[in-house]
């Protein structure tokens, strides 16, 4: 079972900020937090990953609480493009069997003209 | 970033016959590979991992006799959906995981079985 819960679905209006939530409570300590996205009938596409600081790429920023037991995937400019499923993942990093993506259901997010 | 690249993108097959689907990581080597599944509206499935050189290790509930998984470089694995019935029909996701640990997906192949 995934070990993260999200909202269904959020709707955000171009141009401003998307903040979405997820709450990872039962995360351990060599776990990471993974955010991937998919838009309709593609591939997940990877977004950003941290484990405990506050993380920045060119496409998102992730704010998670110190006590590691939520996180906010944080898009500053939100574009029409933008509009997909955003999924929260807990897992430990690395390329073997622990290692392996467990999909929740998601947020959904509507980025509304 | 890295890329995977999944072939076919589509394919639509007739109930009974089998389907291959193959999953490349183009510019890295991938000891291990994942197969997911995915049906209209629904998140993904976590199907097998795909080990280089070994057997595949199946989710539980999935049969390993009906989606052959064979991985046998660190750039290719694939899944073979045999006797392919209406209710294989989905879309079906491979990934591979980079050097610094993120996971590269494939664009997702659409079966039809008719």
């Amino acid at each position: 079972d995934a070990k993260t819960t999200q909202p269904p679905s959020m709707d955000c209006a171009e141009g401003r900020a998307a903040n979405l939530p997820c709450n990872h409570s039962t995360i351990s300590g060599n776990e990471y937090v993974y955010w991937y996205r998919q838009i309709h009938s593609q591939g997940p596409q990877y977004i950003i990953h941290g484990l405990k600081n506050n993380e920045t790429n060119e496409m998102a920023s992730l704010i998670i609480t110190e006590d590691r037991k939520s996180s906010t995937l944080i898009l500053p400019h939100a574009t029409l493009r933008d509009t997909a499923v955003y999924y929260c993942i807990v897992r430990v990093a690395g390329g073997n069997q622990g290692g392996k993506l467990i999909f929740g259901q998601g947020t959904e997010l509507s980025v509304k003209p | 970033g890295a890329v995977v690249s999944q072939h076919p993108s589509w394919v639509i097959c007739k109930s009974g016959t089998s389907v291959k689907i193959e999953c490349r990581s183009l510019d890295f080597q991938a000891t291990t590979m994942f197969w997911y599944r995915q049906f209209p509206k629904q998140s993904l499935m976590l199907m097998a991992t795909s080990n280089e050189g070994s057997k595949a290790t199946y989710e539980q509930g999935v049969e390993k006799d009906k989606f052959l998984i064979n991985h046998a470089s660190l750039t290719l694995s694939t899944l073979t959906v045999t006797s392919a019935h209406p209710e294989d029909s989905s879309f079906y996701i491979c990934s591979a995981h980079g050097g610094t640990g993120e996971a590269f997906f494939g664009q997702g192949t659409r079966l039809t079985v008719v």
